[in-house]
């Protein structure tokens, strides 16, 4: 996602329902994207990965969609839990390039009981 | 395994101080990273190693030197600390290439006075 001057973009989500974190990237050549959650105090932890030749991939409970046409990722959360709440970045780089991973700003994932 | 630690947690410098920051994994890693995490800036890369003995340019190396005398150690230098220099500390390994997973280290709070 991307942010608002120095605050981060919030989505609110119940207890048990589905979550989609959007992610807009910035370069067309990239071609290999990831998924990092980020706890409160904590360094990110890798979720789930996918490469430009495919559109979708899903893992337990989280699914991400890559729309190369628009430049567009997305994590979707399944039945989310008080333990979802955190930031999401999405990272993007060039596998054959300089290998340099660029992650976006993060989104707020705030869970409502 | 500990994984990717950090030392220290937190510290206080004074503009003008220098201080080392410590990363160490135990995971055999060949790839280490150094990042920092600002509000609304999501993680930037200050410099990298690709091995033992090698270091790299990230996207925002400068005021800050890096050494990487063995496998799993990567150490972070700050000769004159500035006010621009307040930020969280990440490191993290990856196997080989940035296209493997990436595992963090829990974060270093640095502010400079």
């Amino acid at each position: 996602g991307e942010s608002v001057g120095l605050h981060l973009p919030t989505l609110s989500v119940q207890e048990g329902d589905n979550s989609i974190i959007n992610c807009a990237y910035s370069n067309s050549a990239s071609d290999y994207f990831i998924w990092y959650k980020q706890e409160s105090g904590k360094g990110p932890q890798f979720i789930i990965d996918i490469r430009s030749n495919m559109d979708k991939r899903q893992g337990q409970r989280v699914t991400v969609l890559l729309n190369k046409t628009v430049k567009h990722l997305s994590l979707q959360i399944a039945a989310t839990q008080p333990g979802d709440s955190a930031v999401y970045f999405c990272a993007e780089l060039r596998m054959n390039r300089d290998d340099k991973i660029i992650f976006g700003k993060g989104t707020r994932l705030h869970i409502l009981p | 395994n500990a994984g990717v630690t950090q030392t220290p947690k937190f510290r206080v410098l004074k503009t003008g101080q220098s201080m080392t920051l410590l990363c160490a994994q135990d995971m055999n890693h060949e790839y280490m990273y150094w990042y920092r995490q600002d509000p609304g800036m999501g993680l930037r890369l200050i410099h990298y190693s690709v091995g033992e003995g090698t270091t790299a340019k990230g996207e925002v190396p400068d005021g800050y030197n890096v050494s990487r005398l063995k496998k799993q150690n990567f150490l972070l230098g700050l000769e004159s600390a500035a006010p621009s220099q307040t930020s969280v500390y990440f490191c993290a390994s990856s196997r080989w290439r940035s296209t493997d997973t990436q595992y963090f280290g829990p974060g270093t709070r640095l502010t400079v006075l």
